[in-house]
C-alpha cells in the first residue's frame, strides 16, 4: 500500500532556529512531492512542489529536497519566526492521478 | 485571481438531509477532486475528475455522488447525511500534465446532528 508519514506530529522550536520537517513515502516511483501549509480553521496553502525528476525546490527560506531512492523528503526552514506555526502536509503523487497525504506535523515557534 | 471557490463554508445538516457542496475554480484545470479532513485520518480521497463527464471514486465514496459538467465546477452531494459525514471537505484543482501543482479551496465545515 502507498502510504505517506510524517514525524514527529508536534514540533516546537524557539524562534530564529533553523528546522528540518520529515516525510517518508513507501513506493519511489512517485510522479511529484509537494508540501502545504494548514493555518487553523483554514484551507492548505502551497508552498513547493517538487517534480520526480527534481532533488530540490526553494522558495524564500523554504528549501525543499527529495530523495526517492531512500523514500524521504524534508522541507527546511531557515530563521523561523512566530508566523511560521502552522500545521505542514506533505502530499505525495504516486502517478495514479491522486494525492496521498501523510497526517501532518504541527508546528510551533516559540517567541 | 480567485483560484479554488467552496460554499458554503459553514452547514448544518440533520440526518437524512441532502445538500450540495459547491467548487469552482478559475484556472481551466482539468483535474478537480473532493477530500475529507478528520482528526488523527489526514486527508482522505472522496471523488475525482480528470475532465468534463468523467469522474471516478477515490478512497471513501460512500454516500457522496458527484458530476463534471462543465471545467470549472465540481459538485459534490451528500445523499442521505449521517453523523459519520461530519467533517471539513476540500475541493482542489490540478492540471493533469505537466507541473500538477494543487491548489486547494478554503473548506467546507459540515455538521451532522
Amino acid at each position: 500500500k502507498q502510504e505517506v508519514t510524517q514525524i514527529p506530529a508536534a514540533l516546537s522550536v524557539p524562534e530564529g532556529e533553523n528546522l528540518v520537517l520529515n516525510c517518508s513515502f513507501t513506493d519511489s516511483a512517485i510522479y511529484n512531492l509537494q508540501w502545504f501549509r494548514q493555518d487553523p480553521g483554514k484551507g492548505l496553502t502551497s508552498l513547493l512542489l517538487i517534480q520526480s525528476s527534481q532533488r530540490e525546490q526553494t522558495s524564500g527560506r523554504l528549501n525543499a529536497s527529495l530523495d526517492k531512492s531512500s523514500g524521504r523528503s524534508t522541507l527546511y526552514i531557515a530563521a523561523s519566526q512566530p508566523g511560521d506555526s502552522a500545521t505542514y502536509l506533505c502530499a505525495v503523487d504516486f502517478g495514479n492521478e491522486k494525492l496521498t497525504f501523510g497526517t501532518g506535523t504541527r508546528l510551533t515557534i516559540i517567541p | 485571481n480567485a483560484g479554488v471557490t467552496q460554499t458554503p463554508k459553514f452547514q448544518v445538516l440533520k440526518t437524512g438531509q441532502s445538500m450540495t457542496l459547491q467548487c469552482a475554480q478559475d484556472m481551466n484545470h482539468e483535474y478537480m477532486s473532493w477530500y475529507r479532513q478528520d482528526p488523527g485520518m489526514g486527508l482522505r480521497l472522496i471523488h475525482y475528475s480528470v475532465g468534463a463527464g468523467i469522474t471516478d471514486q477515490g478512497e471513501v465514496p460512500n454516500g457522496y455522488n458527484v458530476s463534471r459538467s462543465t471545467t470549472e465546477d465540481f459538485p459534490l452531494r451528500l445523499l442521505s447525511a449521517a453523523p459519520s459525514q461530519t467533517s471539513v471537505y476540500f475541493c482542489a484543482s490540478s492540471r493533469l500534465t505537466g507541473v500538477t501543482e494543487a491548489f486547494f479551496g478554503q473548506g467546507t465545515r459540515l455538521t451532522v446532528v
